[in-house]
């Protein structure tokens, strides 16, 4: 049964640039979430997508957008980077439905914005 | 508005010993807390969660107790092995709300 899984593991971009990453859930879960962990800091939330549809949002501005596919995967676009968006991004997925927030988490994408 | 901290950034023991982490939330709507542990280049691993009308739950090597009157939450890990030596988060949910909100994480180191 495999787990969430991320890609790519590392990626180093410069300002101004865009990025995607990607993320397929746990088998059998269809919601997936995205957070954002700066150096020495805990997970914040970025938004989560459940039917394809962007169901909340955290505050993050809209240059952070997303999108998630029939198969339930899903892409973190960023446009326009910045320095300070130099973090390991995580994927969670979960089952909707099932109660409370139990999150599964992917070991996430380093990304570096120099 | 939303807080989730904890008391202590770092906890060493000694192995064999217990291990309390304990984090404060201010949330009163809050009733759905997690404790992950997350190993250095990796995503969190979930360890155990507590729903707020518990106050007590146990799994293996490790408890939750959460103390609504003050806020509180505490995870206990007994006996503590090398192999636990990490940073231990804990987060809050609101009912109707998505979202996880976590603390700053404990850095729990297990000296052999």
């Amino acid at each position: 049964d495999a787990g969430v899984t991320q890609s790519p593991t590392h990626l180093i971009k410069t300002r101004g640039q865009q990025v995607t990453l990607r993320c397929s859930p746990k088998s059998g879960h269809d919601t997936v979430s995205w957070y954002q962990q700066a150096l020495g800091q805990g997970p914040q939330f970025i938004f989560q997508y459940y039917e394809e549809e962007e169901r909340q949002r955290g505050n993050f501005p809209d240059r952070f957008s997303g999108h998630q596919f029939p198969n339930y995967s899903s892409e973190l676009n960023v446009n326009a980077l910045l320095l300070g968006d130099s973090a390991l991004y995580l994927c969670a997925s979960s089952l909707d439905g099932t109660g409370g927030k139990k999150l599964f988490f992917g070991s996430g994408t380093q990304l570096s914005v120099l | 508005g939303e807080n989730v901290g904890l008391h202590l950034p770092t906890l060493s023991v000694q192995e064999g010993d217990n291990s309390i982490i304990n984090c404060a939330y201010s949330n009163s709507a809050s009733d759905y807390f997690i404790w992950y542990k997350q190993e250095s280049g990796k995503g969190p691993q979930f360890i155990i969660d507590i729903r707020s009308n518990m106050d007590k739950r146990q799994g293996q090597r490790v408890t939750v107790l959460l103390n609504k009157t003050v806020k509180h939450l505490s995870l206990q890990i007994a006996a503590t092995q090398p192999g636990d030596s990490a940073v231990y988060f804990c987060a809050e949910n609101q009912g109707g709300s998505e979202k996880l909100v976590f603390g700053k994480g404990t850095k729990l180191t297990v000296n052999p």
